[in-house]
């Protein structure tokens, strides 16, 4: 069974430049996440996809950050304009549905540098 | 607000030696707990996991994790480490309802040869 899969692997650019990251989760996972983790910290949940319908973006700055899932699959995650503070790598986990129960699987992440 | 601690930041301990992983929650009902490892280069995998019942959970790679709800803690442990376990180790809090995770800042694994 192939995993969650995320692209690109690495992307620099400069501040106030635009980027995007791509997942694509596992197969029959109705249940997608973006997390964001800073060098030396934990990964923070920044939204949360039940099929296409958000769930949580509490977390998301959305100033600068959206999201979106189409047709409840694939995701793409923008960023723009980009800070220097938002260098990290940004986590896709997918999961059967949602709920504390159904284990959530991680993509490799995308590692993020803003210069 | 739901939180984790790990209060031990970096751990550095000799091959063959045992391994314990200190977490504590914030109080809350039937709290959903996880222990995850991430390994340079790689992405996270799930070792364990608690949600009701026995209070002393076996994960793969030989790890188990004992639940003390008297305690709010939720160590994880090994009798004898390899050096292929050096990593960053997570622990997590679940929401039951949505499956929001909540992840400590980690803790460090070096092995000593």
């Amino acid at each position: 069974e192939a995993g969650v899969a995320q692209s690109p692997r690495y992307k620099i650019i400069e501040k106030r430049q635009s980027v995007a990251f791509w997942c694509n989760p596992i197969s029959g996972h109705a249940t997608l996440y973006w997390y964001q983790q800073i060098l030396g910290q934990g990964p923070k949940l920044l939204i949360q996809f039940q099929n296409n319908g958000v769930v949580d973006d509490s977390q998301l700055p959305k100033d600068r950050f959206s999201a979106e899932r189409l047709k409840g699959v694939d995701s793409t995650l923008k960023i723009q304009p980009a800070k220097l503070e938002d260098s990290a790598v940004y986590l896709c986990a997918s999961s059967v549905l949602a709920g504390g129960k159904n284990e959530q699987f991680f993509g490799p992440g995308t590692r993020l540098t803003v210069l | 607000a739901q939180s984790v601690t790990q209060p031990d930041i970096h751990i550095t301990v000799s091959e063959g030696a045992s391994l314990e992983l200190r977490c504590n929650y914030s109080y809350g009902a039937t709290p959903y707990l996880f222990w995850y490892v991430q390994s340079p280069g790689q992405g996270l995998q799930l070792l364990l996991k608690y949600f009701s019942g026995d209070t002393l959970v076996q994960g793969i790679k030989g790890f188990e994790a004992e639940f003390k709800r008297s305690q709010s803690s939720f160590n994880l442990r090994k009798p004898s480490v390899h050096w292929s376990d050096a990593a960053e180790y997570f622990c997590v809090r679940g929401s039951s309802n949505t499956g929001k995770l909540i992840f400590g800042q980690g803790t460090t694994l070096q092995v000593k040869p």
